[in-house]
């Protein structure tokens, strides 16, 4: 089983702090990392999908780097905003091609306090 | 579109019912899956599927069987629930691009189960 590990598990930071979050996953057979954004009591939605090496990928205040020789993903999120509020999830695609198979993290709480 | 959908949105069981939990997609998905949530352990893999007739394990498959007569539809079921199966349940699907670059993946509005 793909081990998929995040940290920290949870993070409260004051609004317009800027932070981020590590995603480890082993290096070995990587085929895709994808972050999801998760409010509480909706369905999780996508952020990002990376597959190569090197990979930067920008969403507003939002980007996220890939570094798949170290088998490590950041998530920035730059001027934190009450809203950014959620659980930040990865999730990894073994290296049997593109089955549409994902093994997701435990993921990382933010709490943006105003 | 309506996207995934998930029918029904909660559902209470006592140990030992069946059930099944509906899940259909219109946007010609070829990959459905289902997760589990359970607090602290994020989404965890029960079953997934490439395509109508193949389906194939995930990380926590037991007690749960899955079957992909259509493309749309890829419904969960629960042979005998047990209160370790109290979670809430999420189906996602995605498309195939390309050459194999792998999508994003969408997820429906979840169905919460409780099992007494």
């Amino acid at each position: 089983i793909l081990n998929v590990e995040q940290s920290p598990q949870s993070l409260h930071v004051q609004e317009g702090d800027s932070t981020n979050f590590t995603c480890s996953f082993p290096s070995s057979n990587f085929y895709a990392l994808h972050w999801y954004r998760w409010e509480t009591a909706k369905s999780p939605e996508a952020l990002f999908v990376m597959t190569l090496n090197g990979d930067e990928k920008k969403k507003g205040r939002i980007s996220a780097t890939l570094n798949t020789k170290e088998g490590y993903s950041y998530l920035y999120i730059k001027g934190s905003q009450p809203e950014d509020s959620a659980t930040y999830l990865c999730a990894s695609g073994p290296g049997s091609g593109n089955t549409g198979k994902l093994i997701f993290g435990q993921g990382t709480t933010l709490q943006v306090k105003p | 579109n309506a996207g995934v959908t998930q029918t029904p949105k909660f559902q209470v069981l006592k140990t030992g019912q069946s059930m099944t939990l509906q899940c259909a997609q219109d946007m010609n998905h070829e990959y459905m899956s289902w997760y589990r949530q359970d607090p602290g352990m994020g989404l965890r893999l029960i079953h997934y599927s490439v395509g109508a007739g193949i389906t194939d394990q995930g990380e926590v498959p037991n007690g749960y069987n899955v079957s992909r007569s259509t493309t749309e539809d890829f419904p969960l079921r629960l042979l005998s629930a047990a209160p370790s199966q109290t979670s809430v349940y999420f189906c996602a699907s995605s498309s195939k691009r390309g050459t194999g670059s792998t999508d994003t993946q969408y997820f429906g509005p979840g169905t919460r189960l409780t099992v007494l």
